[in-house]
């Protein structure tokens, strides 16, 4: 059974700093580019980044371009997104969700549960 | 950036109708289109890929249709559980990007 178990969220004040982690299970997580999504509270889904399968390749959405940085280390199943210089709006539930394809396709088969980023004074 | 548009925003229905949802993209996408349904609380669950596509385990009142800019997705038989909102997503065109999303509603 696949399975995305995100972490990492919390609260932080503007201008700081956060790392949220993506735990994978139950399929060959360095077979398949993994994307972050997030959702502000009471509004719709926004990709944030992608990384393919073997870590070669990432991409950002402009809104986060700078400040995010996505990796991954296969030998732990595991997906990262670095969050510097957070503001307000980056104030969201953070999904990881796993492509079908091991390049960045944008075909996503399953999603995690999600971890909140509270950004505030 | 393609953007997608979704209609209706909201919807009312009852249980046992039938209910169509639509997406347009903003310039051609082919089929590569997703639809994603999300329950309060719950991440989105993948309906359908590749704009007609079924993902597995998705049950066949399910379906989706269209290519180009103009796509729909149709539930059948709507059940309790059905009640949700639902997105189109558009994997195109790097950033990937997303409708508003319609929420389906009990009448």
């Amino acid at each position: 059974e696949v399975q995305l178990l995100e972490s990492g969220g919390g609260l932080v004040q503007p201008g700081g700093s956060l790392r949220l982690s993506c735990a994978a299970s139950g399929f060959p997580f360095s077979s398949y580019a993994m994307s972050w999504v997030r959702q502000a509270p009471g509004k719709g889904l926004e990709w944030v980044s992608a990384m393919t399968s073997s870590g070669g390749s990432t991409y950002y959405a402009d809104s986060v371009k700078g400040r995010f940085t996505i990796s991954r280390d296969n030998s732990k199943n595991t997906l990262y997104l670095q969050m510097n210089s957070l503001r307000a709006e980056d104030t969201a539930l953070y999904y990881c969700a796993k492509d079908t394809r091991g390049g960045f396709f944008g075909e996503t088969d399953y999603w995690g549960q999600g971890t909140l980023v509270t950004v505030s004074s | 950036d393609i953007q997608m548009t979704q209609s209706p925003s909201s919807v009312s229905a009852s249980v046992g109708d039938r209910v169509t949802i639509t997406c347009r993209a903003s310039q051609g996408i082919g089929n590569y289109l997703a639809w994603f349904q999300q329950k309060p609380g719950k991440a989105p669950k993948s309906l359908i890929y590749a704009a007609s596509s079924l993902q597995s385990g998705v049950p066949p009142k399910f379906s989706g249709s269209g290519s180009g800019t103009d796509f729909t997705l149709t539930i059948s038989s709507l059940q309790p559980e059905d009640f949700a909102t639902y997105y189109c997503q558009q994997y195109n065109n790097y950033p990937l990007t997303f409708g508003q999303g319609t929420k389906l509603e009990i009448k």
